[in-house]
């Protein structure tokens, strides 16, 4: 199974908004809202911040939110900060209860 | 606080084995799945499989069926990860991770392995 599809690198300004969008199929980012997205800074861990499709956990900035349609996934961050400058990551689970990554993309702030 | 402490770096050789431990604390083990996910350098994430750490029941990914083994020690709220024949092509970073209820939601995540295949 191939990864999902994202772009491999998005860039804004400070301020602006971006848009990572995360393309899949019928069988995974179409079939189920079970789409989280990860945010990874050079050398850390990922982390956690959206889940089922649109869920912020606590403690993660409102300026990121999900959406979905179809077999499409998408990121938004809005009034970009330097912070933001990471790769992006996401996720869905399958119709054979695997899970599958996208192949990332690298967010830089201009 | 809830937390998954993984064990030491590994350095191996090709055609060999490699185990890695993921000790879980500040929550309840069974009743939650641990999945693991590897990062060779500079490459994005993949997905290798997850352990029903209440009934031992794990999926694969496709790509590693027959090489990857998970199993859990609910006495020490610990799980392992096996991975065999291994290649250069298995260097990198291995990562367990905590699935809530639903799809896969990880967190929280282990700190890392860097696992290093070398002749």
């Amino acid at each position: 199974q191939s990864a999902l599809t994202q772009p491999a690198s998005v860039s804004g300004s400070p301020g602006q908004s971006i848009t990572i969008s995360c393309t899949g199929t019928n069988s995974d980012v179409g079939r189920y809202d079970y789409v989280s997205w990860y945010q990874q800074h050079p050398g850390k861990v990922p982390k956690l911040i959206i889940h089922d499709v649109t869920n912020r956990p606590s403690g993660v900035s409102n300026r990121f939110s999900g959406s979905k349609s179809a077999n499409t996934a998408s990121l938004t961050i809005s009034g970009l900060q330097a912070e933001d400058e990471a790769d992006y990551y996401c996720c869905s689970h399958t119709t054979t209860s695997s899970v599958i990554f996208g192949g990332g993309t690298k967010v830089t702030v201009l | 606080q809830v937390q998954l402490v993984q064990s030491g770096a590994e350095v191996t050789k090709p055609g060999a084995s490699v185990k890695v431990s993921c000790k879980a604390s500040g929550y309840t083990f069974t009743s939650y799945t641990i999945h693991w996910v590897r990062q060779a350098p500079g490459q994005s994430l993949e997905w290798m499989g997850w352990i029903n750490a209440a009934t031992g029941n794990t999926k694969y990914s496709q790509r590693l069926q027959g090489r990857v083994a998970l199993t859990r020690d609910t006495s020490a709220t610990t799980v392992y990860m096996e991975l065999s024949s291994l290649t250069s092509e298995d260097t990198g970073i291995y990562y367990c991770a905590r699935q809530a209820a639903g799809g896969p939601r990880f967190d929280p995540w282990g700190q890392g392995t860097l696992v290093t295949v070398s002749s």
